[in-house]
Protein backbone atom coordinates (compact mmCIF):
# COMPACT_ATOMS: atom_id res chain seq x y z
CA UNK A 1 0.00 0.00 0.00
CA UNK A 2 1.30 3.65 -0.92
CA UNK A 3 3.15 5.30 2.16
CA UNK A 4 4.32 8.77 2.83
CA UNK A 5 6.53 8.89 5.58
CA UNK A 6 7.45 11.98 7.52
CA UNK A 7 9.03 12.36 10.97
CA UNK A 8 7.05 14.14 13.41
CA UNK A 9 8.89 17.29 14.56
CA UNK A 10 11.71 19.27 14.03
CA UNK A 11 12.44 22.49 16.29
CA UNK A 12 15.04 24.97 14.68
CA UNK A 13 16.48 28.53 15.78
CA UNK A 14 15.53 31.34 13.63
CA UNK A 15 17.38 32.01 10.80
CA UNK A 16 18.40 28.35 10.41
CA UNK A 17 17.22 25.96 7.51
CA UNK A 18 15.80 22.94 7.67
CA UNK A 19 15.67 20.36 5.81
CA UNK A 20 12.83 17.34 6.09
CA UNK A 21 11.99 14.51 4.08
CA UNK A 22 9.37 12.60 2.67
CA UNK A 23 10.11 8.43 2.28
CA UNK A 24 7.33 7.15 -0.64
CA UNK A 25 6.64 3.31 -0.45
CA UNK A 26 4.51 1.06 -2.60
CA UNK A 27 4.53 3.10 -5.69
CA UNK A 28 6.81 3.86 -8.52
CA UNK A 29 8.11 6.92 -6.99
CA UNK A 30 9.33 8.57 -9.60
CA UNK A 31 6.33 8.06 -11.84
CA UNK A 32 4.03 10.50 -9.67
CA UNK A 33 4.43 13.95 -8.51
CA UNK A 34 5.12 14.93 -4.96
CA UNK A 35 3.73 18.43 -3.37
CA UNK A 36 4.09 20.13 -0.38
CA UNK A 37 2.32 21.67 1.61
CA UNK A 38 1.83 24.28 4.40
CA UNK A 39 -0.49 24.33 7.37
CA UNK A 40 -0.99 26.82 9.85
CA UNK A 41 -3.94 27.56 12.28
CA UNK A 42 -4.32 31.28 10.88
CA UNK A 43 -3.86 30.46 6.93
CA UNK A 44 -5.28 27.00 6.40
CA UNK A 45 -3.64 25.21 4.02
CA UNK A 46 -1.22 26.47 1.45
CA UNK A 47 0.52 25.09 -1.60
CA UNK A 48 3.92 24.97 -1.42
CA UNK A 49 5.38 23.39 -4.88
CA UNK A 50 5.80 20.19 -6.46
CA UNK A 51 8.51 17.77 -7.78
CA UNK A 52 8.94 15.12 -10.46
CA UNK A 53 11.24 12.90 -8.97
CA UNK A 54 11.28 11.12 -12.72
CA UNK A 55 13.11 14.15 -13.72
CA UNK A 56 13.80 16.45 -11.07
CA UNK A 57 11.33 19.08 -12.76
CA UNK A 58 10.19 21.68 -9.83
CA UNK A 59 7.12 24.11 -9.72
CA UNK A 60 6.73 26.10 -6.83
CA UNK A 61 4.09 28.88 -6.06
CA UNK A 62 5.42 32.53 -6.33
CA UNK A 63 5.37 33.06 -2.51
CA UNK A 64 7.38 30.02 -1.48
CA UNK A 65 10.29 30.65 -3.80
CA UNK A 66 13.36 32.14 -2.07
CA UNK A 67 12.15 30.13 1.03
CA UNK A 68 11.42 26.28 0.02
CA UNK A 69 14.09 24.25 -2.21
CA UNK A 70 12.11 20.54 -3.27
CA UNK A 71 14.69 17.71 -4.41
CA UNK A 72 14.15 13.99 -4.89
CA UNK A 73 16.60 11.50 -4.22
CA UNK A 74 15.45 7.92 -6.36
CA UNK A 75 17.62 5.60 -4.99
CA UNK A 76 16.22 6.09 -1.72
CA UNK A 77 12.49 7.03 -3.12
CA UNK A 78 12.80 9.85 -0.52
CA UNK A 79 11.43 13.79 -1.30
CA UNK A 80 12.92 16.85 0.53
CA UNK A 81 11.99 19.91 1.06
CA UNK A 82 14.39 22.65 2.54
CA UNK A 83 13.28 25.45 4.42
CA UNK A 84 15.79 28.51 4.30
CA UNK A 85 16.22 31.81 6.72
CA UNK A 86 13.49 30.20 9.42
CA UNK A 87 11.40 32.56 11.13
CA UNK A 88 8.51 32.29 13.71
CA UNK A 89 6.37 32.80 10.47
CA UNK A 90 7.93 29.40 9.36
CA UNK A 91 6.44 27.54 12.20
CA UNK A 92 3.67 24.99 10.33
CA UNK A 93 2.83 21.56 9.97
CA UNK A 94 4.02 20.92 6.64
CA UNK A 95 2.85 17.94 4.85
CA UNK A 96 4.04 16.26 1.72
CA UNK A 97 0.88 14.23 -0.94
CA UNK A 98 0.97 12.83 -3.95
CA UNK A 99 -0.78 13.54 -6.60
CA UNK A 100 -2.43 10.92 -8.45
CA UNK A 101 -3.71 10.97 -12.10
CA UNK A 102 -7.72 10.54 -13.25
CA UNK A 103 -7.99 10.66 -16.40
CA UNK A 104 -7.30 14.37 -17.33
CA UNK A 105 -7.65 15.35 -14.05
CA UNK A 106 -5.46 14.98 -10.71
CA UNK A 107 -5.55 15.33 -6.84
CA UNK A 108 -3.55 13.98 -3.96
CA UNK A 109 -4.48 11.27 -2.89
CA UNK A 110 -1.93 10.18 -0.33
CA UNK A 111 -0.78 12.49 2.20
CA UNK A 112 2.27 11.79 4.61
CA UNK A 113 1.63 12.64 8.66
CA UNK A 114 3.09 15.91 8.21
CA UNK A 115 6.12 17.19 9.79
CA UNK A 116 5.61 19.99 12.40
CA UNK A 117 8.18 22.64 12.22
CA UNK A 118 8.41 24.84 15.36
CA UNK A 119 10.90 28.01 15.07
CA UNK A 120 12.06 29.51 18.46
CA UNK A 121 15.44 30.41 20.32
CA UNK B 1 -3.59 33.02 -8.81
CA UNK B 2 -6.68 31.87 -8.77
CA UNK B 3 -8.71 32.34 -5.42
CA UNK B 4 -10.93 29.75 -3.86
CA UNK B 5 -13.38 30.75 -1.81
CA UNK B 6 -15.10 28.56 0.83
CA UNK B 7 -18.47 28.74 2.78
CA UNK B 8 -19.84 29.01 5.35
CA UNK B 9 -16.47 28.54 7.30
CA UNK B 10 -18.00 26.74 10.00
CA UNK B 11 -21.36 25.05 10.25
CA UNK B 12 -22.87 23.28 13.63
CA UNK B 13 -25.26 20.24 12.88
CA UNK B 14 -27.06 16.68 14.22
CA UNK B 15 -25.94 13.58 13.30
CA UNK B 16 -28.56 12.36 10.53
CA UNK B 17 -28.63 16.16 8.79
CA UNK B 18 -27.92 16.76 5.10
CA UNK B 19 -25.19 19.64 4.71
CA UNK B 20 -23.99 21.71 1.86
CA UNK B 21 -20.45 22.98 1.37
CA UNK B 22 -19.49 25.50 -1.17
CA UNK B 23 -16.36 26.80 -3.35
CA UNK B 24 -16.14 29.43 -5.83
CA UNK B 25 -13.42 29.32 -7.83
CA UNK B 26 -12.04 33.03 -9.09
CA UNK B 27 -12.59 32.14 -12.77
CA UNK B 28 -13.21 28.71 -14.66
CA UNK B 29 -11.36 25.59 -13.00
CA UNK B 30 -13.10 23.31 -15.76
CA UNK B 31 -13.79 20.28 -13.01
CA UNK B 32 -10.53 20.76 -11.70
CA UNK B 33 -11.72 20.61 -8.13
CA UNK B 34 -10.88 17.78 -5.24
CA UNK B 35 -12.54 18.23 -1.67
CA UNK B 36 -10.33 16.92 1.28
CA UNK B 37 -11.64 16.30 4.44
CA UNK B 38 -9.61 16.44 7.42
CA UNK B 39 -10.05 15.19 11.58
CA UNK B 40 -8.35 17.25 14.08
CA UNK B 41 -4.55 16.25 14.16
CA UNK B 42 -4.75 13.90 11.23
CA UNK B 43 -3.38 14.49 7.16
CA UNK B 44 -6.23 15.36 5.00
CA UNK B 45 -8.15 12.99 3.25
CA UNK B 46 -8.93 12.83 -0.58
CA UNK B 47 -13.01 13.10 -0.67
CA UNK B 48 -13.89 13.54 -4.11
CA UNK B 49 -11.58 14.33 -7.27
CA UNK B 50 -12.70 16.00 -11.11
CA UNK B 51 -15.42 17.85 -8.95
CA UNK B 52 -17.86 14.65 -8.85
CA UNK B 53 -15.74 11.70 -8.31
CA UNK B 54 -15.71 9.73 -5.22
CA UNK B 55 -12.33 8.62 -3.98
CA UNK B 56 -11.89 4.82 -3.24
CA UNK B 57 -13.71 3.73 -0.16
CA UNK B 58 -15.63 7.00 0.41
CA UNK B 59 -19.15 6.48 0.87
CA UNK B 60 -21.96 7.36 -0.96
CA UNK B 61 -23.63 9.54 1.08
CA UNK B 62 -20.70 11.84 -0.05
CA UNK B 63 -21.35 13.97 -3.41
CA UNK B 64 -20.01 16.03 -5.09
CA UNK B 65 -21.53 18.49 -8.02
CA UNK B 66 -20.78 21.77 -9.77
CA UNK B 67 -19.05 23.12 -13.05
CA UNK B 68 -16.96 26.29 -14.02
CA UNK B 69 -16.91 28.80 -10.99
CA UNK B 70 -19.59 27.07 -8.53
CA UNK B 71 -19.03 23.47 -6.63
CA UNK B 72 -20.77 21.90 -3.53
CA UNK B 73 -19.50 19.13 -1.86
CA UNK B 74 -23.16 17.06 -0.21
CA UNK B 75 -23.31 15.10 2.71
CA UNK B 76 -26.30 13.30 3.39
CA UNK B 77 -27.50 11.87 6.99
CA UNK B 78 -24.48 13.20 8.98
CA UNK B 79 -22.61 10.05 10.88
CA UNK B 80 -20.08 11.20 13.98
CA UNK B 81 -17.34 10.00 12.07
CA UNK B 82 -18.36 13.28 9.23
CA UNK B 83 -17.36 15.98 11.38
CA UNK B 84 -14.06 17.44 10.88
CA UNK B 85 -12.58 20.11 8.67
CA UNK B 86 -13.18 20.36 4.91
CA UNK B 87 -11.57 21.79 2.01
CA UNK B 88 -11.47 22.52 -1.54
CA UNK B 89 -8.48 22.78 -3.95
CA UNK B 90 -8.12 23.20 -7.61
CA UNK B 91 -5.59 21.78 -10.11
CA UNK B 92 -6.40 24.72 -12.63
CA UNK B 93 -2.29 26.14 -13.15
CA UNK B 94 -0.06 26.40 -10.58
CA UNK B 95 -0.45 27.55 -7.63
CA UNK B 96 -2.99 24.79 -6.21
CA UNK B 97 -4.83 27.05 -3.81
CA UNK B 98 -7.36 25.68 -1.46
CA UNK B 99 -10.08 27.34 -0.06
CA UNK B 100 -10.25 28.56 3.23
CA UNK B 101 -11.66 25.03 4.79
CA UNK B 102 -15.43 24.85 6.36
CA UNK B 103 -15.56 23.14 10.08
CA UNK B 104 -18.31 21.12 10.75
CA UNK B 105 -19.11 20.92 14.60
CA UNK B 106 -21.05 18.63 16.25
CA UNK B 107 -24.50 21.00 17.14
Amino acid sequence: QVQLQQPGAELVKPGASVKMSCKASGYTFTSYNMHWVKQTPGQGLEWIGAIYPGNGDTSYNQKFKGKATLTADKSSSTAYMQLSSLTSEDSAVYYCARVGYYGNFYAMDYWGQGTSVTVSS
Amino acid sequence: DIQMTQSPASLSVSVGETVTITCRASENIYSNLAWYQQKQGKSPQLLVYAATNLADGVPSRFSGSGSGTQYSLKINSLQSEDFGSYYCQHFWGTPYTFGGGTKLEIK
